[in-house]
């Protein structure tokens, strides 16, 4: 059974400061998606990673995956408020697997100045 | 262009009624899925569509059906609805096995 860890859980973060979301896997994968999800709306669609090594950046967010090690990063560069939001990460089961997705149980970011 | 829509927004139900949720999407993807979101749990699959004619169960699936009679739709049951049930669920679509498109939410209680 795939299990899709995050942490932290919850991450409070001063305006100006740089802050990382860990996402550790237990089975192989190399696709990872991250979403956002503001309060009470849906999922977002932030970043794709398709492979080892892959390294996706927007504003100041940036993604990468090693599937060596099971792990994606979320590093966010000088918080924002506007980057208040919940951050989950999904892993795709397998290669066959019809696109099925194992999502981490969420970030949930607060910026505060 | 709508993306991924969801019906209804919002529903409350009494314990043993029964609903249907409707998702409906205009990008012509062969996949879709219902997901149920509860606090700390991120969310969970309920059951999955790839391509008309075609369901599968997901990781949660007891007490739902669904059914996928045209491409564009892809309907969640309820037939005896239980407190357990509350939730939101939301329906997300995909072409082939790639990124999920989600629709807005449907928030049920289940009283």
């Amino acid at each position: 059974e795939l299990k899709v860890e995050q942490n932290p859980l919850f991450l409070s973060m001063q305006e100006g400061k740089n802050y990382t979301i860990y996402c550790n896997y237990s089975t192989t994968s190399d696709r990872l998606y991250w979403y956002r999800q503001d309060p009470g709306k849906s999922l977002e669609s932030l970043f794709v990673l398709l492979s080892n090594g892959a390294v996706k950046q927007e504003g100041r967010l940036m993604a990468s995956l090693d599937t060596k090690a099971r792990l994606s990063t979320l590093h966010i560069t000088a918080a924002v408020h506007d980057l208040s939001a919940t951050y989950f990460c999904a892993v795709d089961l397998a290669t066959d697997s019809w696109g099925k997705l194992q999502f981490g149980a969420g970030t949930q970011v607060v910026v505060t100045p | 262009n709508a993306g991924v829509t969801q019906t209804p927004k919002f529903r409350v139900l009494k314990t043993g009624q029964s609903m249907t949720l409707l998702c409906a999407q205009d990008m012509n993807h062969e996949y879709m899925y219902w997901y149920r979101q509860d606090p700390g749990m991120g969310l969970r699959l309920i059951h999955y569509s790839v391509g008309e004619g075609t369901t599968a169960k997901g990781e949660v699936p007891d007490g739902y059906n669904v059914s996928r009679l045209k491409k564009q739709n892809f309907l969640l049951g309820l037939e005896s609805a239980a407190p357990s049930q509350t939730s939101v669920y939301f329906c997300a679509s995909s072409a082939f096995s790639y990124e999920q498109y989600f629709g807005p939410g449907t928030r049920l209680t289940v009283t």
